[in-house]
């Protein structure tokens, strides 16, 4: 299975956009690349995701490098409420599996 | 709104205890998932079941069993409880691997 490796942890200046990077050097040409977050006490929650094309939603855009090695979430303007513990991981048919890593805990600063 | 539930937020149990963790989701999911998260150690995938009545093994499915009898529902079963089971438990379902999955609360179990 195709790993994705992150930051532990990340700090970022409320008000500032943030960037987050995802390495997954070994991506098959199938793969989804998906974000989740997880606030505290709560269970995870879908950010965005995409296979080869940039994507925007209201939450953030990701950015997929050409090669598709690596990948950054961006949350434009980061509130304190983005605190949280933020998941890359590659999906692909025929393997169903949703595998999360320990992420990146992201601490917005006031 | 769409929707995962757990049967419990918190529950309590002895060990030896046989214990039942329920799950159930109301968006005709096909896939279905188990994990446990502990502290710096992430979620971890326990089982995961792709169709009623089928199932594969996560990255820690030693002490677990699951059963899904109907779609909606997903069962993680504890066959004798044992301490180093306390954990958070948390259950997932998705359409498939190019969608979005959607979790539940968590059940925090404590085995003593």
């Amino acid at each position: 299975d195709a790993k994705t490796t992150q930051p532990n942890s990340m700090e970022s200046n409320e008000e500032e956009p943030v960037h987050l990077p995802c390495n997954h050097s070994t991506i098959s040409g199938t793969d989804y690349i998906h974000w989740y977050r997880q606030l505290p006490s709560q269970g995870p929650e879908y950010v965005i995701h995409g296979l080869t094309s940039n994507v925007n939603n209201r939450m953030a855009s990701l950015a997929i490098a050409e090669d598709r090695k690596s990948s950054t979430l961006i949350l434009h303007r980061a509130t304190l409420r983005d605190a949280a513990v933020y998941y890359c991981i590659l999906s692909n048919f025929g393997n169903e599996k949703l595998t999360f890593g320990t992420g990146t805990r992201l601490t917005i600063i006031p | 709104d769409v929707k995962v539930t757990q049967s419990s937020r918190y529950l309590v149990k002895r060990t030896g205890e046989k214990v039942f963790l329920e799950c159930v989701q109301d968006m005709d999911h096909e896939n279905m998932f188990w994990y446990r998260q502990d502290p710096g150690l992430g979620l971890r995938l326990i089982y995961f079941s792709y169709d009623v009545k089928m199932k594969e093994k996560g990255d820690i499915p030693e002490g677990y069993s699951v059963s899904r009898e109907k779609k909606e529902r997903f069962s993680l079963i504890l066959e004798s409880a044992s301490t180093n089971q306390t954990s958070m438990y948390l259950c997932a379902s998705r359409t498939a691997h190019n969608t979005e999955a959607f979790f539940g609360q968590g059940t925090r179990l404590t085995v003593v």
